[in-house]
Order: structure tokens, then sequence, then C-alpha cells
């Protein structure tokens, strides 16, 4: 059992490119997050999705996309990546059972520094 | 949106001594989490608290939901070198998940 994986750890892009943050589970759970996390902040909610399909957003969603395909991947995409975007990205899952949301596990992280 | 208010910022203590940090919400929730961050790591669930009033512990760490919904504290006795690191607060309500900023516990051997 691999837990949340993330690729890759650290990423250096320039200003402008484009670039899709990988993310995969395999504790089939139905819930899965990114989180950005900045010096001396909270992690703060990218964008999340409760199934295969079914997407949406979260605090700080400009400038990025999300999909979900399968159950066990969340990609995250930097559509044109700016300064403002560096960052520690981390993606998130938990079981949905009746609504309700359970204990949150964490990848670990992907380092984003854009120049 | 707003994020819960986790205090202290940080902590410097003696191996040995206990520790106590806390968070609190206007906003009321169902669950709180506590998690520790180390370096270059994603954040680990340490403690998950479900019902008012729920004091529950591991090892050496007890947390407790407060009464109002919105509060909790977590407590660490007896700290050790590898305590160090990074605790957050989550507060948790149906699709919502708040997190607190983070207390750095620095321990000193």
């Amino acid at each position: 059992n691999a837990g949340v994986t993330q690729t890759p750890k650290f990423q250096v892009l320039k200003t402008g490119q484009s670039m899709t943050l990988q993310c995969a589970q395999d504790m089939n759970h139905e819930y899965m997050s990114w989180y950005r996390q900045d010096p001396g902040m909270g992690l703060r909610l990218i964008h999340y999705s409760v199934g295969a399909g079914i997407t949406d957003q979260g605090e700080v969603p400009n400038g990025y996309n999300v999909s979900r395909s399968t159950t066990e991947d969340f990609p995250l995409r930097l559509l044109s990546a700016a300064p403002s975007q560096t960052s520690v990205y981390f993606c998130a899952s938990r079981p949905w059972l009746a609504g309700d949301l359970y204990e949150q596990y964490f990848g670990p992280g992907t380092r984003l520094t854009v120049t | 949106g707003q994020q819960l208010n986790q205090s202290p910022q940080s902590m410097f203590i003696q191996e040995g001594e206990d520790v106590s940090m806390n968070c609190t919400s206007s906003s009321i929730f169902n669950t709180w989490l506590w998690y520790k961050q180390d370096p270059g790591e994603g954040p680990v669930l340490l403690i998950a608290l479900y019902k008012a009033g729920e004091l529950t512990s591991n090892g050496r760490l007890t947390a407790q939901f407060g009464i109002t919904r919105k509060d909790s504290f977590l407590n660490i006795s007896a700290s050790i070198p590898s305590d160090v690191g990074i605790y957050f607060c989550a507060g948790q309500l149906h699709s919502d998940m708040r997190f607190g900023a983070g207390t750095r516990l620095t321990v000193k051997p």
C-alpha cells in the first residue's frame, strides 16, 4: 500500500510555462484534493473531487485546473505559471461515506519554484 | 476563506517538558484533526476527534474536541527530540476542511 504518491518532488518553471503535478492513491478513496502551503500559512485548498468525473473549486483555484478520470488519479495543471504560484503542493485523499469526511492522508509534496 | 487561529506560532522547549497548543475558530466543526509535518514531508495524521468533549490519547499525545465545537487542543507530554516539527490543527465540516497556520516545535536535548 503506497498511500498517496506525488511526482515530481521538485520542479522549477519559468513564468508562462505550463505543467502537470501528478497525484495517485491506492486506497480507493473517493475524495481527493490539492492544497498549497506557503510560509506562515496553513494549507489552502485549491481544488477537490468527490469521485471520478466530479471536481470543484476550493479556496484558491485561480490559475489551476484539475480533472478526475479515475478514482486513483487526480492531476493538477498549472496553465501559465506565475511567481505567485511558487509554493509546496500537497495532494490528499480520504474516504467519503454518506457525505461525511474521515481522516485525510497527504502525499509527500511537490516543491515548485516559478522564476 | 477563514483559517483557524492556532497558537502558539512557535515553541522552544527542553527535552522532557510538556507542550500544549490549541486551535480556535468562529465556526463549528464536526471533526478536529491534528497533524505533524516533518521537514520535506507531507503532514501525517496524529489524532482525529469526532465528538464534542471527546478526549483522545495516542501515546504521549492527548487531544480534546472542545464542547462548543469551535476549539481543540493538543498536549504532548515528556517531549523528546523527535517531536520536533510543525503541528497543524484542522477542522472539518462536511466538505469543508480548514487548517491552522501551524505550531513550530523545537526541542532542545
